[in-house]
């Protein structure tokens, strides 16, 4: 299984809800990343999982709250949403976070509209 | 932080030419990689360089790790309309940890 598998792939929420998304390898991978992508620009790194602890915070506001409950496992927790935190929402994985020799492999994406 | 540019931003083809872009960055990188992201999908992986002046193909296309580790570029030869999408970049250096730079991409059409 050479797969990241990210849902749901759409996501429509108003501002006040609570919605997860989620993100699932079955690769091994010791490393795990949460990263948004707004429309014609690249993806912008939000928190990094490492041996399944924070490893990296890219100062996400808090109403975006990740977690990461096993090594297979990555959720992102949603909550009080603004309008322009609508975005693609992309999940990756690698063997290692330290090691520069590291590929990223990518999900398809979970497509969040906050209305 | 490190900062790629890669150009160009977009581009329009007809179907059969040759594709270039490059990647360059005023800092230096010891990992390459390009990606390719459909609409609605996440980027796919298309090569992967370690080491400076590396050339590596797959398929159709081909890659290099620039002499100066400061820039590389993607070749796509005889393109065909399968090969719409955005083309990215990204580096990796040491600055604390080992993360990922992503150039803007390339946008890239192919007329039929």
């Amino acid at each position: 299984d050479t797969e990241v598998t990210q849902t749901p792939k759409h996501l429509v929420m108003g501002m006040t809800n609570k919605k997860s998304l989620k993100c699932e390898q079955h690769m091994g991978h010791r490393a795990m990343y949460w990263y948004k992508q707004k429309a014609k620009k690249p993806p912008e790194l939000m928190f990094v999982y490492s041996y399944e602890k924070l490893s990296i915070n890219e100062s996400v506001p808090s109403r975006f709250s990740p977690e990461c409950p096993n090594s297979s496992l990555l959720n992102l927790h949603l909550h009080a949403l603004q309008p322009e935190d609508s975005a693609l929402y992309l999940c990756a994985s690698s063997q290692e976070e330290g090691s520069g020799a590291n590929v990223l492999t990518f999900g398809a994406g979970s497509r969040l509209t906050v209305l | 932080g490190q900062q790629l540019n890669q150009s160009p931003q977009s581009m329009f083809i007809q179907e059969g030419e040759d594709v270039s872009m490059n990647c360059t960055s005023s800092s230096i990188f010891n990992t390459w990689l390009w990606y390719k992201q459909d609409p609605g999908e996440g980027p796919v992986l298309l090569i992967a360089l370690y080491k400076a002046g590396e050339l590596t193909s797959n398929g159709r296309l081909t890659a290099q790790f620039g002499i100066t580790r400061k820039d590389s570029f993607l070749n796509i030869s005889a393109s065909i309309p399968s090969d719409v999408g955005i083309y990215f970049c990204a580096g990796r250096t040491f600055a604390g940890s080992y993360q990922l730079t992503f150039g803007k991409g390339t946008k890239l059409s192919v007329i039929p």
